[in-house]
């Protein structure tokens, strides 16, 4: 079966440049999730979108912005890169309309290395 | 907040040994899900439990919410080598919340 798609799968970037991340879920999970997870760490919340609009918030720096579009793929924005920035950033889709209600399904993640 | 502790941190298992790994939560728990991480990519989905005494299993791996909500197991029945890898376990706040995770168990099968 098709699964949630995140591209690119690696980044590397510039300090005080800025990357773009994006997502795209799989049919009938109309709610995405976005997720850092810094090296040795465990995956810490960003920010959730459930039909374009942004749903809840969490420990995302003010450096950040996300959106999810009438497709309902997400892009993760990210503008003055600091070295701290390089992690692994997940997006997961879930919702109440998908297979199991509310289950999330990760992406592969995105690989974001700052230099 | 809610936290989730799981134990053990890490742990080493002879192959075709039974192994348990606890998560536990701070606050009584809306939905649990556990998820497998091989090192540095992506979480597969395992289960995701909401019933207080909900058990549920998936080949040689089976998960169990207690009655009351606050700790969940998981087990696996004769270990092998592709059961290796950082278990993490996630609570569900409810509605469209991010999960919270544990810090994970990293599992090392030894053949």
């Amino acid at each position: 079966a098709a699964g949630v798609i995140q591209s690119p799968r690696h980044l590397i970037k510039e300090k005080r440049e800025t990357a773009t991340l994006k997502c795209y879920p799989i049919p009938r999970h109309d709610t995405v999730y976005w997720y850092q997870q810094g090296p040795g760490q465990d995956p810490q919340f960003l920010i959730s979108f459930y039909e374009k609009m942004q749903s809840d918030k969490g420990s995302i720096p003010d450096r950040f912005s996300a959106q999810q579009f009438s497709d309902y793929h997400s892009e993760l924005n990210m503008s003055s890169l600091e070295l701290g920035d390089s992690a692994l950033y997940f997006c997961a889709v879930g919702g109440a309309g998908a297979v199991v209600p509310y289950e999330q399904y990760f992406g592969p993640g995105t690989r974001l290395t700052v230099t | 907040s809610q936290e989730l502790e799981q134990s053990p941190q890490s742990l080493i298992v002879q192959e075709g040994k039974n192994l348990t790994i606890n998560c536990t939560s701070s606050k009584t728990l809306y939905g649990l899900y556990w998820y497998k991480q091989k090192y540095g990519e992506g979480l597969i989905f395992l289960m995701m439990l909401q019933k207080g005494g909900e058990e549920k299993s998936h080949e040689k791996i089976t998960a169990k919410l207690d009655e009351k909500k606050q700790q969940s197991s998981l087990h696996i029945t004769a270990s092998q080598p592709s059961h290796a890898g950082i278990y993490l376990c996630g609570a569900d706040g409810g509605g469209a919340d991010g999960l919270t995770f544990g810090k994970g168990t990293h599992l090392i099968i030894q053949p």
